[in-house]
């Protein structure tokens, strides 16, 4: 079974800066897809951003970045120029592809890291 | 506008009651998944279903039933059996197909206190 660690229970950054958060995962598997989901106060679970492991450039999405290490098992997410509205619960996911038949299983989540965002 | 709901947003449960919750989805996705969110922890996948009339257990699925009886539709029954049933829930679906990135969308949960 996969796990997904997140070792941040909480991080802190000034507004406009840059902030990093650590993500590390376990499997056996080479195919399987990472991704970061954001939940605000509101509790909904938003998409961020999502990386397939056999792809070696790391995904973008305007101010948010991963950076994917196959090799370390590690997939962080960069989040520059932070904004107030970044503040949230940040959660890594981790999914084995359709193909392998594990994609049935659902997510396999971190436990999160709370965001906070100093104006 | 296409997307997941959720009903009802709050729910409250006397000890020994079973209660449902409701999901619905129109992005015409054929899985969909439903997820537990305890305080201080990530979500757990209680039941998912990958095609109507079928649906497998999860990681903590005991106390818990599903039924997926229309593609748009997956509702789940916490029964007296599930010991401690205050949390949060989510609902997700996604498209299941093979060779694409399969990525959930969530709906907006519900919040089920046992009193």
């Amino acid at each position: 079974a996969q796990t997904v660690t997140q070792s941040q229970p909480e991080m802190s950054v000034q507004e406009a800066e840059t902030v990093t958060l650590s993500c590390t995962y376990d499997t056996s598997e080479s195919d399987y897809y990472l991704f970061w989901y954001k939940q605000p106060p509101s509790r909904q679970m938003i998409l961020v951003i999502r990386q397939e492991a056999y792809k070696q450039q790391n995904a973008t999405e305007n101010r948010f970045s991963v950076n994917f290490q196959k090799a370390a098992k590690s997939f962080s997410l960069k989040i520059s120029d932070s904004q107030l509205g970044d503040a949230a619960m940040y959660f890594c996911a981790y999914r084995s592809p359709i193909w392998t038949g594990g994609g049935a299983d659902g997510l396999t989540f971190g436990k999160g890291t709370h965001l906070i965002i100093q104006p | 506008d296409g997307g997941i709901t959720q009903s009802p947003k709050y729910l409250f449960r006397k000890e020994g009651q079973n209660v449902t919750l409701s999901c619905e989805q129109n992005l015409n996705h054929d899985a969909m998944y439903w997820y537990r969110q305890d305080p201080g922890q990530g979500l757990r996948l209680i039941y998912y279903s990958q095609i109507v009339n079928d649906f497998q257990k999860g990681d903590i699925a005991e106390g818990y039933s599903v039924s997926r009886e229309k593609k748009e539709s997956f509702p789940l029954t916490v029964t007296s059996a599930q010991k401690n049933p205050t949390a949060f829930y989510l609902c997700a679906s996604s498209i299941a197909a093979v060779m694409v990135v399969d990525t959930q969308y969530f709906g907006p949960g519900t919040r089920l206190t046992v009193l």
